[in-house]
């Protein structure tokens, strides 16, 4: 059963710091998402990757944030330097690119509180 | 953009009973319609998706019914069980020839469906 994987599944660090979550996307996938959840705003996309190549990052601050696929079997999203209201659920997705819409399957998620 | 509203926030049923969940959409190009359920402390969970060359799709207790017309799309979940407790998110997304975006879903706000026993 292929799945998503996450890492870290928790994050706790102060303001200021260096933040770098890892996924791994399901073998085959060609396509990596990075989004974030919280209680207020739902389900955002931070970042959209095709054949490791970034074709979106509109939704991250740029100024803080960076995302990246080293090669297929590693994306990261770095954080730098955090701030409170980073504090979130983040989550990678991962799926076969179709051209007519296609399924994204989630990881785990890491939960990030930056106190 | 795309804006996908999602109603009840809330549902309670009873265990055996059946649940719905609708949602409705903004763009009427977009043609990819996938509902996930998401548990406590875990990702949201690919459940059913429907394109939209059909107008509804079953696997085992639960449907997904689609009217491209009113722009709307439903879930229905059929002898309800505890374990089927949980949030479900409806989402959509467009075609291809929207500048390549056909990825970037949509998301409603979620649905707490709680199945008592």
């Amino acid at each position: 059963d292929a799945r998503v994987t996450q890492t870290p599944r928790h994050k706790v660090t102060e303001m200021g710091q260096e933040v770098t979550m890892r996924c791994q996307p399901i073998l085959g996938h060609n396509t990596v998402f990075w989004y974030r959840q919280t209680m207020m705003q739902g389900l955002e996309l931070l970042a959209y990757f095709r054949n490791r190549a970034p074709l979106d990052d509109s939704g991250m601050p740029k100024d803080r944030f960076s995302a990246e696929m080293p090669d297929a079997t590693l994306a990261t999203l770095k954080i730098q330097p955090s701030e409170p209201r980073d504090s979130a659920v983040y989550f990678c997705a991962s799926g076969p690119y179709r051209d007519r819409g296609f399924e994204q399957y989630f990881g785990p998620g890491t939960r990030l509180t930056v106190t | 953009g795309e804006n996908v509203e999602q109603h009840p926030s809330t549902l309670s049923v009873q265990e055996g009973d059946s649940a719905v969940i609708k949602c409705t959409y903004s763009d009427s190009a977009s043609n990819y319609f996938p509902w996930y359920k998401q548990e406590l402390g875990k990702g949201p969970q690919l459940i059913i998706d429907i394109r939209s060359n059909v107008g509804e799709k079953k696997d085992q207790r639960i449907a997904v019914t689609l009217n491209k017309t009113a722009k709307h799309f439903s879930l229905h979940i059929t002898e309800t069980q505890p374990e089927d407790s949980a949030v479900y998110f409806c989402a959509a997304s467009p075609p291809e020839d929207s500048g390549g975006s056909n990825y970037k879903l949509t998301f409603g706000k979620g649905t707490l469906l709680t199945v008592n026993p």
